[in-house]
């Protein structure tokens, strides 16, 4: 059973450029969440989409944006970036997006993202 | 403001003696805590989670242990092996339709098995 894919494992950016990254879920999953990690304010949940639908957000600008597409792949997008955006973006997914009390969500390898 | 807290960044302990990794945390709507490992350049893997109604779960060599009056879980892994040395976060979520698919972590403790 293949896991959670993300691509590109590694990008480059310039200041003010926009990116964007891919999440492709583990099969049969419709929720897929995305998470920014850097060193230092660590794992930060950035949101959620079930059934191609925003569910839940968080605190970043709305320069983060994302979509789901009705086959359950997700993308996020950063335009204007900042050098803080430098981070490893991870995906995770699961079945429902009910609490995983049983097996927790599963994450991809992420992608690390470099602004210079 | 940081709701759940590992206080320790690092741990090492000798191969086949127990390893206990600490967490607080200072939301008490949190209702389900898990623990993930993760090794470098790749993604956080799912180990063990609890309920807030229960106490203490169990898998293998993954023990964690909840205590809500102290808003303090641990997880201890019991006999620690080399390849359990990682990077382990706690996380929590407060469940509920409005909560989906968000966990929150805190910052990680690298742990180190020496064999």
């Amino acid at each position: 059973k293949a896991g959670v894919t993300q691509t590109p494992r590694y990008l480059i950016k310039t200041r003010g450029q926009q990116v964007t990254l891919s999440c492709s879920p583990i099969s049969g999953h419709r929720s897929v969440s995305w998470y920014q990690q850097t060193p230092g304010q660590g794992l930060q949940f950035l949101f959620e989409y079930f059934s191609e639908t925003q569910r839940n957000k968080g605190n970043f600008p709305g320069r983060f944006s994302g979509r789901q597409f009705s086959n359950s792949r997700s993308e996020m997008n950063v335009s204007t970036l900042e050098l803080g955006d430098s981070a490893l973006y991870l995906c995770a997914s699961s079945p429902f997006g009910a609490t995983p009390l049983y097996y927790g969500y599963t994450f991809g390898s992420g992608t690390r993202l470099t602004v210079v | 403001d940081q709701q759940v807290k590992q206080n320790s960044p690092s741990l090492s302990v000798q191969e086949g003696r127990i390893s206990i990794l600490n967490c607080d945390y200072t939301n008490s709507m949190f209702d389900y805590f898990l623990w993930y490992k993760k090794y470098p350049a790749e993604g956080p893997t799912f180990l063990i989670s609890i309920s807030s109604i229960k106490d203490k779960n169990e898998d293998g060599r993954f023990t964690v242990f909840l205590n809500k009056s102290a808003k303090h879980l641990s997880l201890h892994i019991v006999p620690s092996q080399p390849g359990d040395s990682a990077v382990y976060f706690c996380a929590a979520t407060p469940g509920g339709s409005g909560n989906t698919g968000k966990l929150i972590f805190g910052q990680g403790t690298t742990l180190q098995v020496k064999p």
